[in-house]
């Protein structure tokens, strides 16, 4: 069984601050997703990262994949209340592989 | 696309009671999956669809619980009889050929309270 521990397990910061989180698993994975759950809802998928070194940018997140395909980071700059949400990393472990295995997730909490 | 649609929202029932899950995946999307989410075990995969065919159901607790999608556009969790420890929100998503880089489309789940 293929796991995928996040850390850490809850963030509290406040606005403006910068942070990373982790994602970390001994197995390798042919590509890893970032979603962001909000209260109430349904996790939305935020970026999907393939090539091993792969550094992908959407406004404020940086995303980055480990080059041995093993980890992943995702780095917010100047953090916004808009941001609080559980992030959650998913690791595919073979092209075109139909199941994704999910991380427990980090709880952030940026507060105004 | 309204997205995937998941019915109820919030469902209170007693044990020993059966429930049922409703989803609507999105239109043209081949693969459907089951979800569980609970504080203590995050996201645990209960079973998925290609096509309309069960794959994998070997995430399915047990006995009491069954899953079927008999068209494009429609599935259920069912839950019969239902336990307190089956307590948890369930969601449903739906992907396009497999999702390994486009990713899962997840509805808003329902919260399912067993008291």
């Amino acid at each position: 069984t293929q796991l995928l521990e996040q850390s850490p397990q809850f963030l509290s910061i406040q606005e403006g601050e910068n942070l990373t989180v982790y994602c970390n698993s001994s197995s390798v994975f042919s590509s890893l997703q970032w979603y962001r759950q909000e209260p109430g809802e349904g996790p939305v998928l935020l970026v999907t990262v393939v090539t091993g070194g792969e550094v992908k940018k959407l406004k404020r997140l940086t995303f980055q994949f480990g080059d041995a395909r093993k980890d992943s980071s995702l780095h917010i700059t100047a953090a916004q209340p808009g941001d609080t949400g559980l992030y959650l990393c998913a690791g595919a472990s073979w092209a075109g592989s139909y199941q994704l295995t999910f991380g427990k997730g980090t709880k952030l909490s940026v507060i105004p | 696309d309204a997205g995937v649609i998941q019915s109820p929202r919030h469902e209170v029932t007693e044990m020993g009671q059966e429930v049922t899950l409703r989803c609507k995946p999105i239109s043209g999307h081949d693969y459907l999956f089951w979800y569980r989410q609970t504080m203590m075990r995050g996201l645990e995969l209960l079973i998925y669809f290609n096509n309309n065919v069960p794959i994998d159901d070997s995430g399915m607790p047990e006995d009491r619980f069954s899953a079927k999608m008999p068209n494009a556009s429609f599935s259920t969790l069912k839950i019969q009889p239902s336990e307190p420890r089956d307590s948890a929100v369930y969601f449903c998503a739906s992907s396009f050929s497999g999702g390994s880089t486009s990713g899962y489309t997840f509805g808003s789940g329902t919260r399912l309270t067993v008291v």
